[in-house]
């Protein structure tokens, strides 16, 4: 039961324009959603969060969308960068049981 | 200084062999986890320690077996190594705060088992 889900395996872009990187969930038990990115060889590093009671937050380039009826969150990258490619995971927190959840990745191309 | 250190980086066994993945993190954090990501790129959690006692064992076989001395290591132990241990385990480690747990993962160690 996959309780994370990345749909889009890939994402290309071009520089400057928006990338748009979505994931749907199952468990209405998340308290925090969580996204990182992944350089090859390298391990994920955090990138921006939002608790389960606001729906946006931003970071600079970085804002995440947090649609909790349709269980759905969204991070948008404006203006996207070439050095922004990289494997995106969502992962979601679960106070409770103490562990994230994470997709399985999208990976962002941002052509120059 | 590197935050979550692991290593190896690369492991290259035969079938049946036993193995360790070492694992120290320097930020202080009380809790330390062990994550394989497979071929299909999952991360899914195997194991969660927090002040050196385990929380969480996601139904791994019991051929793994995790070891924290201290707040700061978390080893994992393979025994009987077989090919569909082949995958890359991330090291993570996080400060308890009860809400918003952001991991910081090593660099991975990248098991092949030939």
């Amino acid at each position: 039961d996959q309780q994370v889900k990345q749909n889009s395996p890939s994402l290309s872009v071009q520089e400057g324009r928006i990338s748009i990187l979505n994931c749907d969930y199952t468990n209405s038990m998340f308290d925090y959603f969580l996204w990182y990115k992944k350089y090859p060889a390298e391990g994920p590093t955090f990138l921006i969060s939002i608790s389960s009671i606001k729906d946006k937050n931003e970071d600079g380039r970085f804002t995440v969308f947090l649609n909790k009826s349709a269980k759905h969150l969204s991070l948008h990258i404006v203006p996207s960068q070439p050095g922004d490619s990289a494997v995106y995971f969502c992962a979601a927190w679960d106070t409770n049981a103490g562990k994230s959840t994470f997709g399985d990745g999208t990976t962002l191309t941002v052509k120059p | 200084d590197t935050a979550v250190s692991q290593t190896p980086k690369y492991l290259v066994t035969q079938m049946g062999n036993d193995k360790s993945i070492k694992c120290e993190q320097n930020l202080g954090h009380d809790t330390m986890y062990w994550y394989k990501q497979d071929s299909k790129k999952f991360l899914k959690i195997m194991f969660s320690y927090n002040n050196k006692e385990l929380i969480i064992n996601e139904t791994v076989p019991n051929r793994f077996s995790p070891k924290s001395p201290d707040k700061a290591h978390l080893n994992l132990h393979i025994n009987s190594l077989e090919l569909g241990d082949s995958a890359v385990y991330f090291c993570a480690s996080s400060l308890r705060t009860g809400g918003n747990e952001k991991l910081f993962f090593g660099s991975g160690t990248q098991l092949s088992v030939l």
